[in-house]
């Protein structure tokens, strides 16, 4: 089990569909992370929030929209996704924006059809 | 040339051997150096942290920076094949923003 939780673990959706990716840490964390990983390719960085505020957007297509409501949440909502866009989608927090180790979800297995 | 290298294997060592696993980058900059294990179809998971030269050790695992020559490396002692997975090194930039920067990742297979 981890401290992070992503919600939900798998997700088919058609490519005119509205999703959202949940993902929530209860350890206090201050920064949180977005991240894209396709099969036997490293994860691929996509949003950090620090402090409930987006930092990094690594140039992002506007179909992913991250939000972060609160220090203990942070959501990837998805439209008009296409099929390249199936990956693995990670959450990460850590303490904080520092020089500090990432804590992992379980991820979202994610098919657009 | 790529910010952080790792050689994909897969690397293939017997078990009870030591694996050594072994990565480089090229900002001289960086800060901070962890290492991950991710099984297939799993998430990253931490195995170690390492910000200063030198050794540092936790159980079987020992991790090993060398900040002048700019590597880092993981060796697993008496490798079972549980440790098959692979093995993701990520470096931190210095800097206020907090870019992490994942290596490709090198394949452990522990063969019995």
């Amino acid at each position: 089990d981890t401290e992070v939780t992503q919600t939900p673990k798998h997700l088919v959706m058609g490519m005119t569909n509205k999703k959202s990716l949940k993902c929530e840490q209860h350890m206090g964390h201050r920064a949180m992370y977005w991240y894209k990983q396709k099969a036997k390719k490293p994860p691929e960085l996509m949003f950090v929030y620090s402090y409930e505020k987006l930092s990094i957007n690594e140039s992002v297509p506007s179909r992913f929209s991250p939000e972060c409501p609160n220090s203990s949440l942070l959501n990837l909502h998805l439209h008009a996704l296409q099929p390249e866009d199936s990956a693995l989608y990670l959450c990460a927090s850590s303490p904080g924006p520092g020089n500090q180790p990432q804590h992992f979800g379980d991820g979202t297995r994610l098919s657009i059809l | 040339q790529k910010e952080v290298e790792q050689n994909s294997g897969p690397l293939s060592v017997p078990e009870g051997a030591i694996a050594s696993l072994n990565c480089t980058y090229s900002d001289r900059g960086s800060q901070s150096f962890f290492w991950y294990r991710q099984y297939s179809g799993k998430s990253p998971e931490l195995i170690m942290s390492i910000y200063s030269n030198g050794d540092k050790e936790d159980g079987r695992f020992t991790a090993q920076l060398n900040k002048a020559s700019q590597y880092v490396s993981l060796l697993i002692r008496d490798s079972q094949p549980s440790d098959s997975a692979t093995y993701l090194c990520a470096v931190n930039k210095e800097g206020g923003s907090y870019i992490p920067t994942f290596g490709r990742g090198t394949s452990l297979i522990v063969h019995p």
